[in-house]
């Protein structure tokens, strides 16, 4: 079965120092999206990706936070630099295409520590 | 804003016993609702999804309703196995925006 993939599954890093996640979708989804779940909470939508072009950013802290996905397949997450409060599970999900109706299919996730 | 709110946040029950999570949402244009599981330290897994023109949904020993116009979900599972001990978390897609809005969750325990 088609599964999202995410690396690394654990990251630690200092305060001021620069982290990047990667994600790779279930092929064919042409919709992409990253979401923040600090522990106990459900996930935030940081931003969402409908083939190579941003549809959704608005919670995304730009002065830190930076995503891409060039060609439209998979997908990069920078934070530079990091701070204590990024501490979390940064997940990926995608979907076939950009209907409401369409299941988003999530990734294991990468967990992030700042100390 | 839309608010979702998942009680009890913690649940813990024996083995075999049917159970029943409840969610709640503030605002009752969604375009649908969602009930997810996500085992510790891992990513999300679709359980059921329900339309807004629906009522409820069924997969196996799990069931879902939703009552739109109060603003409630609720997710039963039946003969609940130590296999379903996991965090369920609920989601709507509010409308307008297409994002879906999460609860925090109901850690659920299942003990043999």
């Amino acid at each position: 079965e088609a599964e999202v993939a995410q690396s690394p599954r654990y990251k630690i890093t200092e305060k001021s120092q620069a982290v990047a996640f990667w994600c790779d979708p279930i092929s064919g989804h042409a919709t992409l999206y990253w979401y923040r779940q600090i522990l106990g909470q459900g996930p935030e939508l940081l931003v969402q990706f409908q083939d190579e072009s941003v549809v959704d950013d608005s919670q995304l802290p730009k002065d830190r936070f930076s995503a891409e996905r060039l060609k439209g397949v998979d997908s990069t997450l920078k934070i530079q630099p990091a701070e204590l409060g990024d501490s979390a599970m940064y997940l990926c999900a995608s979907s076939l295409g950009d209907r409401i109706t369409d299941t988003q299919y999530f990734g294991p996730g990468t967990r992030l520590t700042v100390l | 804003k839309q608010e979702v709110t998942q009680i009890p946040a913690a649940l813990s029950v024996p083995e075999g016993e049917n159970l029943v999570l409840n969610c709640s949402f503030t605002d009752s244009a969604i375009y649908n609702l969602q009930w997810f599981r996500q085992d510790p330290g891992k990513g999300l897994t679709s359980l059921l999804l329900i339309q807004s023109s629906q009522r409820e949904q069924t997969s196996g020993r799990l069931n879902a309703s939703l009552d739109k116009s109060s603003g409630r979900s609720t997710l039963y599972i039946a003969a609940s196995q130590p296999g379903d001990s996991a965090t369920y978390l609920c989601a709507v897609i509010q409308g307008g925006s297409e994002k879906l809005v999460f609860g925090k969750g109901t850690k659920l325990t299942v003990n043999p």
